[in-house]
Protein backbone atom coordinates (compact mmCIF):
# COMPACT_ATOMS: atom_id res chain seq x y z
CA UNK A 1 0.00 0.00 0.00
CA UNK A 2 1.11 3.43 -0.66
CA UNK A 3 1.31 6.53 2.09
CA UNK A 4 1.97 10.26 1.62
CA UNK A 5 3.34 12.23 4.32
CA UNK A 6 3.58 15.63 4.05
CA UNK A 7 5.20 16.69 7.32
CA UNK A 8 4.44 20.31 7.16
CA UNK A 9 0.51 21.54 7.78
CA UNK A 10 1.14 25.54 7.39
CA UNK A 11 4.70 27.15 5.71
CA UNK A 12 4.61 30.52 6.45
CA UNK A 13 7.05 32.93 4.35
CA UNK A 14 7.93 36.12 3.45
CA UNK A 15 7.66 37.35 -0.03
CA UNK A 16 10.97 36.78 -2.62
CA UNK A 17 12.52 34.06 -0.10
CA UNK A 18 12.39 30.78 -1.00
CA UNK A 19 10.43 27.81 0.31
CA UNK A 20 10.59 24.32 0.30
CA UNK A 21 7.72 21.87 1.28
CA UNK A 22 8.26 18.71 2.12
CA UNK A 23 6.66 15.40 0.72
CA UNK A 24 7.88 11.43 1.89
CA UNK A 25 6.00 8.46 0.66
CA UNK A 26 6.10 4.74 1.60
CA UNK A 27 5.70 2.27 -1.04
CA UNK A 28 6.61 -1.19 -2.17
CA UNK A 29 6.96 -0.69 -5.66
CA UNK A 30 8.09 1.99 -8.17
CA UNK A 31 6.04 5.64 -8.39
CA UNK A 32 4.79 8.10 -10.00
CA UNK A 33 4.39 11.45 -7.77
CA UNK A 34 2.84 14.56 -8.01
CA UNK A 35 2.13 17.94 -6.76
CA UNK A 36 -0.88 19.19 -7.04
CA UNK A 37 -1.69 23.07 -6.04
CA UNK A 38 -5.05 24.34 -4.74
CA UNK A 39 -5.98 28.34 -4.75
CA UNK A 40 -8.62 29.41 -2.25
CA UNK A 41 -12.05 27.79 -3.38
CA UNK A 42 -11.05 26.53 -6.58
CA UNK A 43 -10.39 22.92 -7.83
CA UNK A 44 -6.58 21.20 -7.90
CA UNK A 45 -4.08 21.80 -10.20
CA UNK A 46 -1.03 20.04 -11.43
CA UNK A 47 1.95 21.46 -10.55
CA UNK A 48 4.70 18.93 -11.73
CA UNK A 49 4.81 15.18 -11.91
CA UNK A 50 7.97 13.18 -12.06
CA UNK A 51 7.12 9.76 -14.27
CA UNK A 52 10.89 8.24 -15.01
CA UNK A 53 13.87 9.59 -15.67
CA UNK A 54 15.86 13.73 -14.54
CA UNK A 55 15.19 13.40 -11.06
CA UNK A 56 14.92 17.05 -10.93
CA UNK A 57 11.38 18.26 -12.05
CA UNK A 58 10.21 21.78 -13.25
CA UNK A 59 6.64 22.59 -13.20
CA UNK A 60 4.69 25.52 -14.00
CA UNK A 61 4.71 28.61 -11.93
CA UNK A 62 8.96 28.47 -11.43
CA UNK A 63 7.99 25.36 -9.19
CA UNK A 64 10.47 22.46 -9.20
CA UNK A 65 10.78 19.35 -7.27
CA UNK A 66 13.64 16.57 -6.75
CA UNK A 67 12.99 12.60 -6.59
CA UNK A 68 14.92 11.02 -4.17
CA UNK A 69 14.87 7.06 -4.12
CA UNK A 70 16.94 6.43 -0.96
CA UNK A 71 15.10 9.23 1.24
CA UNK A 72 11.60 8.31 -0.87
CA UNK A 73 10.97 12.25 -0.95
CA UNK A 74 9.59 14.46 -3.56
CA UNK A 75 10.49 18.57 -1.76
CA UNK A 76 8.72 21.01 -3.52
CA UNK A 77 10.98 23.88 -3.77
CA UNK A 78 10.89 27.52 -5.36
CA UNK A 79 14.00 30.12 -5.25
CA UNK A 80 11.80 32.83 -4.49
CA UNK A 81 7.82 33.28 -3.86
CA UNK A 82 5.25 35.77 -4.68
CA UNK A 83 1.71 36.18 -3.21
CA UNK A 84 0.00 34.33 -5.46
CA UNK A 85 1.98 31.13 -4.51
CA UNK A 86 -0.82 31.42 -1.45
CA UNK A 87 -2.46 27.85 -1.39
CA UNK A 88 -2.66 24.23 -0.71
CA UNK A 89 0.05 21.92 -2.10
CA UNK A 90 -0.86 18.43 -2.18
CA UNK A 91 1.54 15.61 -2.93
CA UNK A 92 0.54 12.21 -4.68
CA UNK A 93 1.94 9.42 -5.64
CA UNK A 94 0.53 6.40 -8.03
CA UNK A 95 1.80 3.11 -8.24
CA UNK A 96 3.06 1.18 -11.28
CA UNK A 97 1.72 -2.03 -10.22
CA UNK A 98 -2.21 -1.85 -10.22
CA UNK A 99 -2.44 -0.49 -13.60
CA UNK A 100 -5.38 1.34 -12.62
CA UNK A 101 -4.42 5.47 -11.82
CA UNK A 102 -4.89 5.30 -8.04
CA UNK A 103 -3.90 8.54 -6.72
CA UNK A 104 -3.09 8.69 -2.66
CA UNK A 105 -3.03 12.24 -1.48
CA UNK A 106 -1.22 14.11 1.50
CA UNK A 107 -3.32 15.72 3.98
CA UNK A 108 -1.56 18.80 1.80
CA UNK A 109 0.53 22.16 3.30
CA UNK A 110 -0.85 25.68 3.53
CA UNK A 111 1.61 27.84 2.68
CA UNK A 112 1.26 31.66 3.53
CA UNK A 113 3.68 34.20 1.62
CA UNK A 114 3.63 37.33 3.47
CA UNK A 115 4.09 41.01 2.12
CA UNK B 1 -12.54 25.64 -23.36
CA UNK B 2 -13.15 23.93 -19.53
CA UNK B 3 -11.98 20.29 -19.52
CA UNK B 4 -13.51 19.18 -16.73
CA UNK B 5 -16.97 20.88 -15.37
CA UNK B 6 -18.85 19.84 -12.23
CA UNK B 7 -22.50 21.37 -11.77
CA UNK B 8 -23.68 22.70 -9.35
CA UNK B 9 -20.74 24.32 -7.93
CA UNK B 10 -22.72 24.81 -4.27
CA UNK B 11 -24.71 22.07 -3.13
CA UNK B 12 -26.93 22.85 -0.09
CA UNK B 13 -29.80 20.61 1.52
CA UNK B 14 -31.65 18.97 4.28
CA UNK B 15 -30.75 15.15 5.76
CA UNK B 16 -32.51 12.27 4.36
CA UNK B 17 -32.86 14.13 0.81
CA UNK B 18 -31.26 12.87 -2.54
CA UNK B 19 -28.85 14.55 -4.38
CA UNK B 20 -27.03 14.10 -7.73
CA UNK B 21 -23.55 16.21 -8.73
CA UNK B 22 -22.88 16.13 -12.32
CA UNK B 23 -19.18 15.66 -13.75
CA UNK B 24 -18.12 15.89 -17.43
CA UNK B 25 -14.72 16.37 -19.37
CA UNK B 26 -14.26 17.27 -22.75
CA UNK B 27 -10.73 15.84 -22.91
CA UNK B 28 -11.14 12.57 -24.46
CA UNK B 29 -10.22 10.91 -21.37
CA UNK B 30 -11.34 7.01 -20.98
CA UNK B 31 -11.23 7.31 -17.15
CA UNK B 32 -13.00 9.22 -14.71
CA UNK B 33 -12.58 10.23 -10.82
CA UNK B 34 -14.64 10.99 -7.92
CA UNK B 35 -12.56 12.43 -4.80
CA UNK B 36 -14.13 13.36 -1.47
CA UNK B 37 -12.41 16.72 0.71
CA UNK B 38 -13.04 16.96 3.83
CA UNK B 39 -13.06 19.77 6.15
CA UNK B 40 -9.29 19.47 7.25
CA UNK B 41 -8.54 19.17 2.78
CA UNK B 42 -7.70 15.36 3.42
CA UNK B 43 -8.78 13.69 -0.53
CA UNK B 44 -9.51 10.68 -0.62
CA UNK B 45 -10.73 8.73 -3.90
CA UNK B 46 -14.37 7.16 -4.01
CA UNK B 47 -14.64 5.84 -6.93
CA UNK B 48 -13.19 5.20 -10.78
CA UNK B 49 -14.43 4.61 -13.71
CA UNK B 50 -13.24 2.95 -16.87
CA UNK B 51 -14.64 2.40 -20.20
CA UNK B 52 -18.22 2.49 -18.54
CA UNK B 53 -16.64 0.06 -15.40
CA UNK B 54 -16.04 0.49 -12.09
CA UNK B 55 -12.60 -0.13 -11.38
CA UNK B 56 -12.30 1.33 -7.81
CA UNK B 57 -14.73 1.94 -4.71
CA UNK B 58 -13.03 2.69 -1.63
CA UNK B 59 -14.79 1.40 1.46
CA UNK B 60 -17.36 4.38 0.06
CA UNK B 61 -21.11 3.48 1.88
CA UNK B 62 -23.87 2.26 -0.88
CA UNK B 63 -25.32 5.64 -0.28
CA UNK B 64 -22.92 6.97 -3.40
CA UNK B 65 -23.54 5.74 -6.43
CA UNK B 66 -21.77 6.64 -9.60
CA UNK B 67 -23.25 6.72 -12.80
CA UNK B 68 -21.84 6.53 -16.24
CA UNK B 69 -23.99 7.34 -19.22
CA UNK B 70 -21.13 7.52 -21.54
CA UNK B 71 -17.30 8.06 -21.82
CA UNK B 72 -17.40 11.77 -21.12
CA UNK B 73 -19.93 12.23 -17.97
CA UNK B 74 -19.59 10.50 -14.71
CA UNK B 75 -22.50 12.05 -12.02
CA UNK B 76 -22.15 11.08 -8.12
CA UNK B 77 -25.55 10.11 -6.64
CA UNK B 78 -26.07 10.48 -2.60
CA UNK B 79 -28.79 9.02 -1.18
CA UNK B 80 -30.26 9.88 2.42
CA UNK B 81 -27.38 12.26 3.12
CA UNK B 82 -26.31 12.88 6.30
CA UNK B 83 -24.36 15.59 8.18
CA UNK B 84 -20.92 13.51 7.60
CA UNK B 85 -21.18 13.68 3.70
CA UNK B 86 -20.45 17.79 3.71
CA UNK B 87 -17.65 18.29 2.28
CA UNK B 88 -16.34 19.20 -1.47
CA UNK B 89 -15.92 16.41 -4.23
CA UNK B 90 -14.15 16.83 -6.67
CA UNK B 91 -14.32 15.02 -10.03
CA UNK B 92 -10.95 14.17 -12.21
CA UNK B 93 -10.22 12.38 -15.48
CA UNK B 94 -7.23 10.50 -16.88
CA UNK B 95 -6.53 8.49 -20.13
CA UNK B 96 -4.37 5.41 -19.16
CA UNK B 97 -1.32 5.28 -21.65
CA UNK B 98 -1.18 8.81 -22.26
CA UNK B 99 0.75 11.03 -19.62
CA UNK B 100 0.04 8.21 -17.48
CA UNK B 101 -1.52 8.98 -13.60
CA UNK B 102 -2.06 12.42 -14.38
CA UNK B 103 -5.45 13.08 -13.65
CA UNK B 104 -7.39 16.71 -14.73
CA UNK B 105 -9.67 17.69 -11.78
CA UNK B 106 -12.79 19.98 -11.55
CA UNK B 107 -13.50 23.21 -9.70
CA UNK B 108 -15.20 21.10 -7.07
CA UNK B 109 -18.84 20.67 -5.65
CA UNK B 110 -19.06 22.09 -2.11
CA UNK B 111 -22.21 20.00 -0.76
CA UNK B 112 -23.24 21.33 3.05
CA UNK B 113 -25.96 19.10 4.45
CA UNK B 114 -27.80 21.10 7.35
Amino acid sequence: AQSVTQLDSQVPVFEEAPVELRCNYSSSVSVYLFWYVQYPNQGLQLLLKYLSGSTLVKGINGFEAEFNKSQTSFHLRKPSVHISDTAEYFCAVSDLETGANNLFFGTGTRLTVIP
Amino acid sequence: DTAVSQTPKYLVTQMGNDKSIKCEQNLGHDTMYWYKQDSKKFLKIMFSYNNKELIINETVPNRFSPKSPDKAHLNLHINSLELGDSAVYFCASSQVGRETDTQYFGPGTRLTVL
